[in-house]
């Protein structure tokens, strides 16, 4: 069974930082790109960023370009997140999502984490 | 950046069918994905690359692709497709993910 677990979601204040992370098994990690997908409270989905299978490419949604990083650990089956400089906007769940190989899809979702960003 | 245009609802019967378009800019020369999402739950693709279907998805759910609009289209529709739904593709010219505004759809 495919499961994608996000953690590391929680409180912080405005131009503080978080790592969120997304544990993964039930699938072939290493072969498959990787994607953070956003949804502020009572809005629509947002793309955040997506990293290739090899971490070979990377990118990101303008809106979080420079502030936030995407990386992944093969080894540990595990995508993050790492962002910086958080505003009140970025106030979100934050869901991590698997594309197959091939495919350009996002086949397989989290539940999502939330972030709030406040004083 | 590029745009995708849904409307913000569509209202349906039971047994009816929906359509749920998602307009752009020549986006019939680009693959286009769909997603349902329901209320407290994760999205999930109910059509990929223009109109395939993954497994698990009723084939009521099917979707098509040409010149400015990409449509879902949902035959026999059930209370349990009350959801909302979002179109997605990847845009070549600024290497970034689009998502629509999504739709609504509610079965009366």
């Amino acid at each position: 069974e495919v499961q994608l677990v996000e953690s590391g979601g929680g409180l912080v204040k405005p131009g503080g930082s978080l790592r969120l992370s997304c544990a993964t098994s039930g699938f072939t990690f290493s072969s498959q790109s990787m994607n953070w997908v956003r949804q502020a409270p009572g809005r629509g989905l947002e793309w955040v960023s997506s990293i290739s299978s090899r971490s070979s490419y990377r990118h990101y949604a303008d809106s979080v370009k420079g502030r936030f990083t995407i990386s992944r650990d093969n080894a540990e089956n595990s995508l993050y997140l790492q962002m910086n400089s958080l505003r009140a906007e970025d106030t979100a769940v934050y869901y991590c999502a698997s594309t197959l190989p091939g495919g350009a899809s996002f086949d397989y979702w989290g539940q999502g984490t939330l972030v709030t960003v406040s004083s | 950046s590029y745009v995708l245009t849904q409307p913000p609802s569509v209202s349906v019967a039971p047994g009816q069918t929906a359509r749920i378009t998602c307009g752009g800019n020549n986006i019939g020369t680009k693959s286009v994905h769909w997603y349902q999402q329901k209320p407290g739950q994760a999205p999930v693709v109910v059509v990929y690359d223009d109109s395939g279907r993954p497994s698990g998805i009723p084939e009521r759910f099917s979707g098509s692709n040409s010149g400015n609009t990409a449509t879902l289209t949902i035959s026999r529709v059930e209370a349990g497709d009350e959801a909302d739904y979002y179109c997605q593709m990847w845009d070549n010219s600024s290497d970034q993910v689009v998502f629509g505004g999504g739709t609504k759809l509610t079965v009366l």
